[in-house]
């Protein structure tokens, strides 16, 4: 079983500044990882993946997240941040089982990010 | 249409009665996906379809929830004896495969906002 927590539900920041929200996750079994985000009334959008390989990576929008086996973490960031990056965050993991994963996914609480001009 | 579509966006509801969600998956893709997200919290994961198949109904929180997928396209979730605690927004998702779904390549609908008064 997998969980995931993230550590701050709210995190406030001004316009052009940079930002972090922070991930970490509990796995008995290897996973994989993702950022998705949710603007209001609409439906989940990946923001980056986790697979393998470096453990830093780069998503759309300007943002990147590092992979951190040792801390079990997985932070979003970004250096900085517009208006339009106001919405909520969501890790997930998902175990990555070979032939018999399909890709169920656990996801965080949620971190709701406000942008303020 | 080009993503996946859910119906209807909105559903109020008394308290006792039968609903049905409906989920239409991208054209093709064989894996679908319910979660439930309720006010607050992360999408929680319900059930999995391969195919036509229930392949893991383990996130079904009890008998009175039941969905069916009987061509392999669309599924429609089956809530009976609505509750209050029912309330919240379903979310199905879709990929191509197993293997897809679980390399993150699942892709949300808008969701169902259900209100169980």
């Amino acid at each position: 079983a997998q969980s995931v927590t993230q550590l701050d539900s709210q995190v406030p920041v001004f316009e052009e500044a940079p930002v972090e929200l922070r991930c970490n996750y509990s796995s008995s079994v290897s996973v994989y990882l993702f950022w998705y985000v949710q603007y209001p009334n609409q439906g989940l959008q990946r923001l980056l993946k986790y697979l393998s390989g470096s453990a830093l990576v780069k998503g759309i929008n300007g943002f990147e997240a590092e992979f951190n086996k040792s801390q079990t973490s997985f932070h979003l960031r970004k250096p900085s941040v517009h208006i339009s990056d106001t919405a909520e965050y969501f890790c997930a993991v998902s175990d990555h089982g070979g032939g018999t994963s399909y890709g169920k996914l656990t996801f965080g609480q949620g971190t709701i990010l406000t942008v303020h001009p | 249409g080009a993503g996946v579509s859910q119906t209807p966006s909105n559903k109020v509801t008394e308290k006792g009665k039968y609903v049905e969600l409906r989920c239409d998956p991208i054209s093709g893709h064989t894996a679908l996906y319910w979660y439930r997200q309720s006010l607050g919290q992360g999408p929680e994961f319900l059930i999995y379809f391969q195919g036509t198949g229930a392949a893991d109904d383990s996130g079904l929180p009890n008998d009175r929830f039941f969905a069916v997928r009987p061509e392999g396209s669309v599924s429609t979730l089956k809530i009976q004896r609505t509750e209050r605690g029912d309330s919240a927004v379903y979310l199905c998702a879709s990929s191509l495969d197993p293997a897809s779904g679980r390399a993150g390549e699942q892709f949300f609908g808008p969701g169902t906002r259900l209100t169980v008064l």
